[in-house]
């Protein structure tokens, strides 16, 4: 399996601009996150999926930021318009289930807000 | 709401033991998780401790678990520059489905 895949792996934007960001996560698993991670606040859970619905997206930080999953294969995070505190690494992660749930991190996309 | 703090940084030499700690707020956790994250790379999971459990060993890895102090802990034995990255202690609690509350993460330097 290829794992937890991410798109794009850097983005630099303006102030302003609408950003996407893209993941597919691991076949066959059913819990998807979105996490932010920056020096300042660390590592951030902003939503999270189970089987394609979102069950917890009190960490979406502001109404700018948005969250998607169509199906069970591919979800997308927006921000707009986007603004240089923004800047940070986000990282999708996805579970299969189980008692020990275990989380497996995509690469990230490093996000640059100009 | 749950709470999970480490310290920032630990420098050790290579070949001395490493140990991380961590403690967290939350008494009904469930799985205490230790992650790893090395340079432009996302957390991958190293180890783990179910709740009702002391103490894991995992070949140079072991860790503590004082659930009535909620002090979680990783040592790392004979600890090697490719052992440098940061570490996320990690808890999931009865209640909170699959969400995951990540400490802070301790920052781990190897130097020679």
């Amino acid at each position: 399996d290829a794992g937890v895949i991410q798109s794009p792996r850097h983005e630099v934007t303006e102030m302003g601009q609408e950003v996407t960001l893209r993941c597919k996560p691991i076949s066959g698993h059913n819990s998807l996150f979105w996490y932010r991670q920056t020096m300042m606040r660390g590592l951030e859970l902003l939503i999270y999926f189970n089987n394609n619905v979102p069950i917890d997206d009190s960490g979406m930080p502001e109404d700018r930021f948005s969250a998607k999953m169509p199906n069970a294969s591919f979800s997308t995070l927006k921000i707009q318009p986007s603004e240089p505190r923004d800047s940070a690494v986000y990282f999708c992660a996805s579970l299969s289930g189980g008692a020990l749930r275990e989380q497996y991190f995509g690469p990230g996309t490093r996000l640059t807000v100009t | 709401g749950e709470d999970v703090e480490q310290s920032l940084f630990l420098s050790v030499r290579e070949g001395d033991s490493s140990v991380i700690n961590c403690t967290y707020t939350d008494s009904s956790s469930t799985y205490l998780y230790w992650y790893k994250q090395e340079p432009g790379a996302g957390l991958q999971l190293l180890t783990y401790i179910f709740s009702n459990m002391d103490m894991k060993q995992d070949q140079r890895l072991t860790v503590l678990l004082n659930k009535k102090d909620k002090h979680l802990s990783l040592r790392i034995a004979d600890t090697q520059t490719g052992d440098s990255a940061i570490y996320f202690c990690a808890e999931t609690f009865t209640g909170g489905g699959n969400k995951l509350t990540f400490g802070t993460g301790t920052q781990l330097k190897v130097e020679l």
